[in-house]
């Protein structure tokens, strides 16, 4: 089962920053979010992760908020070619945890131009 | 390679047959995921390997699934006596270590007629 909520559709403009958010109140301490998206027909694509602090790479930036319990992913400038499903991962970090990554439903994001 | 890779990318089988469906993960990468993903589904764990050894195969829906990696390098998913709900996108990933972000390949489509 997905430890994730995330709302099942956004639309953005194009140019303008997308906030996707996602829930995981029952995330452990061990637990990494990761973010992956999927373009119509194509494999996912690594996003960004974290685990307690924001990270920022060129892609993206994740914002984790104190208590663990939600995150946002934002994507500064989207373009039309952002357009794709977004998934919100909670994963185990130790040996104590299965290292499988459960997919959610996703986001599906629309980028308008 | 640069990337996960699969391959057939497209296969069509005769329900019955057996079909096999090979992953050459990025080099030096220790860790393969399998997933699969149904027409409009989300992503389905399968199993996943660490080294030759497959700490968790729960995801494999029944025992006509198997599922090998050789040399710690390329893995092989075989399905037995094929069935039309086999039907599917079957994706590899690939992890240099269990605890870093996993990259996708493309993936092979499976159509069981």
């Amino acid at each position: 089962d997905a430890k994730t909520t995330q709302p099942t559709s956004m639309d953005c403009a194009e140019g303008r920053a997308a906030n996707l958010p996602c829930n995981h109140s029952t995330i452990s301490g061990n637990e990494y979010v990761y973010w992956y998206r999927q373009i119509h027909s194509q494999g996912p694509q690594y996003i960004i992760h974290g685990l307690k602090n924001n990270e920022t790479n060129e892609m993206a930036s994740l914002i984790i908020t104190e208590d663990r319990k939600s995150s946002t992913l934002i994507l500064p400038h989207a373009t039309l070619r952002d357009t794709a499903v977004y998934y919100c991962i909670v994963r185990a970090s130790s040996t104590s945890g299965t290292y499988k990554y459960i997919f959610g439903t996703g986001t599906r994001l629309k980028v308008l131009a | 390679g640069a990337g996960v890779s699969q391959s057939p990318s497209n296969k069509v089988t005769e329900k019955g047959k057996d079909v096999e469906l090979r992953c050459d993960p990025i080099s030096g990468h220790t860790a393969l995921y399998w997933y699969r993903q149904s027409l409009g589904q989300g992503l389905e764990f399968l199993i996943y390997f660490q080294g030759n050894s497959a700490p968790d195969k729960s995801g494999l829906p029944s025992d006509r699934f198997s599922a090998e990696r050789t040399g710690g390098s390329v893995s092989t998913l075989t399905i037995q006596r094929t069935q039309q709900e086999d039907s599917a996108v079957y994706l590899c990933a690939s992890s240099q270590h269990l605890n870093t972000e996993a990259f996708f390949g493309q993936g092979t489509r499976l159509t069981v007629v």
